[in-house]
């Protein structure tokens, strides 16, 4: 299994409140991501990194923002979290290139369980 | 609209097969992808199929892919309850992009 974990895995927090969730590799792997899973709307890509300190924005990154100063962790930060921001998050990482050895396959994460009331 | 459509639902009974289907858009994709997610758990690929291909079969699993039609499906012989899980189909990132496209998923429930 590649290596990757996610902190906290579930969290409970009040509206307004900042939150961080935390990816954390042990593959060297260049790229990562940060989804967010809701019933009905599948997996939806929130930010995304191709090497530290290179982020870009997915479909819906409105209310959050996410650094990479190290190839290892990825973090995801709420500023002000609202009740909209209650999912399951999930981190994945991947290769680029689709070579003879690479499908480009991502690796999840088990998931970071966020409530917001 | 949605760059890869699936259908959200599928129940099937013990022991008979499970055919979920999936239409994607990118007719460059190189890889088309099977992934499974178990209840709590987060997605692990479960199989791929290269874009030059018709079919694979890998033991129960059968993938089968018409580039004409933009259409991938993935059959499942003998169904059993541990199948049960959400399955979303991925097309692989095409035109410099490194983001692959995801369907919403396909709930396959088995009933004994």
């Amino acid at each position: 299994d590649a290596g990757i974990t996610q902190s906290p895995r579930h969290k409970v927090t009040e509206t307004g409140t900042p939150v961080t969730l935390r990816c954390h590799q042990t593959e060297n792997h260049r790229y990562m991501y940060w989804y967010r899973q809701d019933p009905g709307h599948g997996l939806r890509l929130i930010h995304y990194s191709y090497g530290v300190k290179d982020t870009d924005k997915g479909e819906v990154s409105d209310g959050y923002s996410v650094s990479r100063s190290k190839t290892e962790d990825f973090l995801l930060t709420l500023e002000s979290a609202t009740s909209s921001q209650t999912s399951v998050y999930f981190c994945a990482i991947s290769e680029k290139d689709q070579g003879a050895t690479n499908t480009g396959e991502l690796f999840f994460g088990e998931g970071s369980r966020l409530t917001v009331l | 609209g949605e760059d890869v459509e699936q259908s959200l639902f599928l129940s099937v009974r013990e022991g008979d097969s499970s055919v979920i289907n999936c239409t994607y858009t990118d007719s460059s994709s190189t890889y088309l992808y099977w992934y499974k997610q178990e209840p709590g758990a987060g997605l692990q690929l479960l199989t791929y199929i290269f874009s030059n291909m018709d079919m694979k079969q890998d033991q129960r699993l059968t993938v089968l892919l018409n580039k004409k039609d933009k259409h991938l499906s993935l059959r499942i012989a003998d169904t059993q309850t541990g199948d049960s899980a959400i399955y979303f189909c991925a097309e692989s990132p095409s035109g410099g992009s490194y983001i692959p496209t995801f369907g919403r998923g396909t709930s396959l429930i088995v009933h004994p």
